[in-house]
């Protein structure tokens, strides 16, 4: 089945600054990359997603590249503010009945002021 | 638009009592569902998806059972607890196929005592 490897576990910026989160995904047939911010207590909600057949994806302070060679894609957050603090799942799904995500283990971001 | 509940959002529970977590959707037919378990600051780990009524996937074997009973109900069981189910369940819901985001429940903490 597929694997998803995400790092860091942690990441602590200051405010303004850049955060960068890394994901591997080990099946080459995953064409679905969704990204998922969750905040204490509450459930995962989606903030952006890219499909196999596009390198780049962005919404406003938020971007997503996809690397199919190296299977690799990585949320980008630009001018970080203390509301991005939250925990960032990646996820990968391969084109198979059921539509199942295999999720990485999390990052927690904290932003600074 | 398309809503998803689950209830009840906390429950504390002694170790051996049953358990019934409910999801409903709204706004939709014939979605797929999702159970997921989260134990505190960990990742999300899949117990059970559906893609129709009736239609139950079990990804890990376990204390728990999942009923489909309806098209946009899905239920989440267990006749004994144990204190290893302890932890924050999420019921998810997606477009039937692939390549679709999931949109996560509020959640409910279960606490076994």
């Amino acid at each position: 089945g597929e694997n998803v490897e995400q790092h860091p576990s942690t990441l602590s910026v200051q405010e303004g600054d850049s955060a960068v989160i890394k994901c591997t995904y080990s099946d080459s047939a995953s064409n679905y990359f969704p990204w998922y911010k969750q905040e204490l207590g509450k459930g995962p909600q989606l903030i952006i997603d890219i499909r196999s057949n596009v390198g780049e994806k962005k919404d406003q302070r938020i971007a997503v590249t996809l690397n199919k060679t190296a299977k690799h894609f990585s949320l980008h957050i630009t001018e970080t503010q203390p509301e991005d603090s939250a925990v960032y799942f990646c996820a990968a799904s391969l084109p198979r009945a059921g539509n199942k995500l295999t999720f990485g283990g999390g990052t927690r971001v904290l932003v600074k002021p | 638009s398309q809503t998803i509940h689950q209830w009840p959002a906390t429950l504390v529970q002694p170790v051996g009592s049953p358990l019934s977590l409910e999801c409903t959707v709204e706004g939709t037919s014939n979605p797929n569902l999702y159970w997921y378990r989260q134990a505190a600051g960990r990742g999300l780990q899949l117990l059970f998806y559906s893609v129709g009524i009736g239609q139950i996937s079990s990804e890990v074997p376990q204390n728990l059972s999942a009923s489909r009973p309806q098209d946009r109900q899905f239920i989440l069981s267990s006749k004994k607890l144990l204190l290893s189910d302890s932890g924050f369940y999420l019921c998810a819901w997606s477009r039937a196929g692939p390549d679709y985001g999931y949109t996560f429940g509020s959640g409910t903490r279960l606490t076994v005592v």
